[in-house]
């Protein structure tokens, strides 16, 4: 069955560690997209990519890397400049050519800071 | 920019009662519409959608009729059960400008036997 998978479903991060989250997609989508959630709070957009080798900066950038080198993985960085890291963080593809059909998600990476 | 405002939370129902669940939106452009639905621990699932104005979405019980005059996207069901316990995410999109869903802040629904 196509979907997206995350890994590790849950992740603990040290200070000043960088950790980095897993999303793979075997749907063929063009575009994959990271969000972050707040517990009682809506998704915020960290990064996305349209395409393999290019990428966007979403409304919460800072502290965060990704890479896009193959067009089934699209993995996040959450760096040591994050001071706030511990959250929900989604991974979603689509096809980037008509968001009308909206995003695949994947179930996600809890991370905390220990 | 464009933006979705979903009534806060959380809304409490015996089973069997009738839900609705308030968004409005602000857009530039012509959005398509979304309701996403998000159990505990989970990621969100495409619950129903509308691409067009006055295209009704229907799933599981659940509808939405998209309002332009009112830029609203109202999610309804007639009758809830404890299974439809979950948070609720209203959502556009537009084919211009930045390529990436615009999600309101969620809607917590807690079904009572």
């Amino acid at each position: 069955d196509g979907g997206i998978t995350q890994s590790p479903k849950y992740l603990f991060r040290k200070e000043g560690q960088n950790v980095t989250l897993s999303c793979e997609q075997n749907l063929n989508h063009d575009a994959m997209y990271w969000y972050r959630q707040d517990p009682g709070q809506g998704l915020r957009l960290i990064y996305y990519s349209q395409i393999v080798n290019d990428f966007q900066k979403g409304d919460i950038a800072e502290g965060y890397s990704v890479s896009r080198e193959k067009k089934e993985s699209f993995p996040l960085t959450v760096t040591s400049a994050q001071k706030n890291p511990t959250a929900f963080y989604l991974c979603a593809s689509s096809t980037d050519r008509d968001l009308s059909g909206g995003y695949t998600f994947g179930s996600g990476t809890r991370l905390t800071v220990v | 920019g464009d933006s979705v405002t979903q009534m806060e939370g959380p809304v409490t129902l015996s089973e069997e009662a009738f839900l609705t669940i308030n968004c409005t939106y602000t857009a530039t452009g012509y959005p398509s519409l979304f309701w996403y639905v998000q159990y505990p621990g989970e990621g969100l699932q495409l619950l129903l959608k509308a691409t067009k104005a006055d295209d009704k979405g229907s799933n599981k019980g659940f509808e939405a009729t998209y309002r332009k005059e009112t830029t609203s996207f109202h999610l309804e069901k007639g009758s809830v059960q404890v299974s439809d316990s979950a948070v609720y995410f209203c959502a556009l999109s537009l084919d211009t400008g930045r390529r990436a869903l615009t999600f309101g802040s969620g809607t917590r629904l807690q079904v009572q036997p």
